[in-house]
């Protein structure tokens, strides 16, 4: 199915450091999820959003349905050890019930 | 027992084999899915299920086969699998509202074909 691109492919950072990635999609979304996968376990989800420019945080974890309802952005504030993982978001639209859209994952490593 | 379970957590077997994976969600969701994960590729949606009845096959190989018997339990029955059906499978449940519906996922099957 068609996916969704997601930005960067991974990233390597210091421990404290902020963390930015970022999905689009040249289609029209109602729903962006966020997930974190750790290694050998299935995906956990972080964060929903409904609502085209809803911004929404989950301890130090925010993200962002963005207005053209073609992008999210999920940012990590202050990251730690155990931030390591691969993060996916997902997006679903009104249009293919039960068919959500996933991103290839961003893969972040944090090095104390 | 909470959430999405997924058993086995571990599965080899010969291509000649037939093994079942199974899948029981605890969280009162209608619908269920199954996702194929391979390495350095994005989830693939393989079957979805609403209230029972299939409405999804994804163009999956006839090797797979789906069953529903209830929407708290999905099963994946496997036979004659090639190699390259190695992957991690995972399945999800959601509330099935028509709308925007958020999947919660198990934590996979990690099957290896030899």
């Amino acid at each position: 199915g068609q996916q969704l691109n997601q930005s960067p492919q991974s990233m390597f950072i210091q421990e404290g450091e902020d963390v930015s990635m970022n999905c689009t999609s040249s289609s029209i979304f109602n729903t962006w999820l966020w997930y974190k996968q750790d290694p050998g376990e299935g995906p956990v989800l972080l964060i929903a959003l409904y609502k085209a420019g809803e911004l929404t945080s989950n301890g130090r974890l925010t993200a962002q349905f963005g207005i053209t309802r073609k992008d999210s952005f999920l940012n990590i504030s202050a990251s730690i050890p155990s931030d390591v993982g691969i993060y996916f978001c997902a997006g679903h639209r009104i249009d293919s019930w039960g068919k959500l859209q996933f991103g290839a994952g961003t893969q972040v490593v944090v090095t104390p | 027992e909470t959430g999405v379970t997924q058993t086995p957590r571990h599965l080899v077997m010969g291509m000649t084999n037939k093994k079942s994976l199974k899948c029981e969600q605890h969280l009162g969701h209608n619908a269920m899915y199954w996702y194929k994960q391979s390495a350095k590729k994005p989830l693939e949606l393989m079957f979805v299920y609403n209230f029972k009845e299939q409405t999804e096959n994804n163009s999956v190989p006839s090797r797979f086969s789906p069953e529903c018997p209830n929407s708290s339990h999905l099963f994946l029955h496997l036979h004659t699998l090639q190699p390259e059906d190695s992957a991690l499978y995972l399945c999800a449940s959601s509330q099935a509202t028509g709308g925007a519906d958020t999947q919660y996922f198990g934590p996979g099957t990690r099957l290896t074909v030899l």
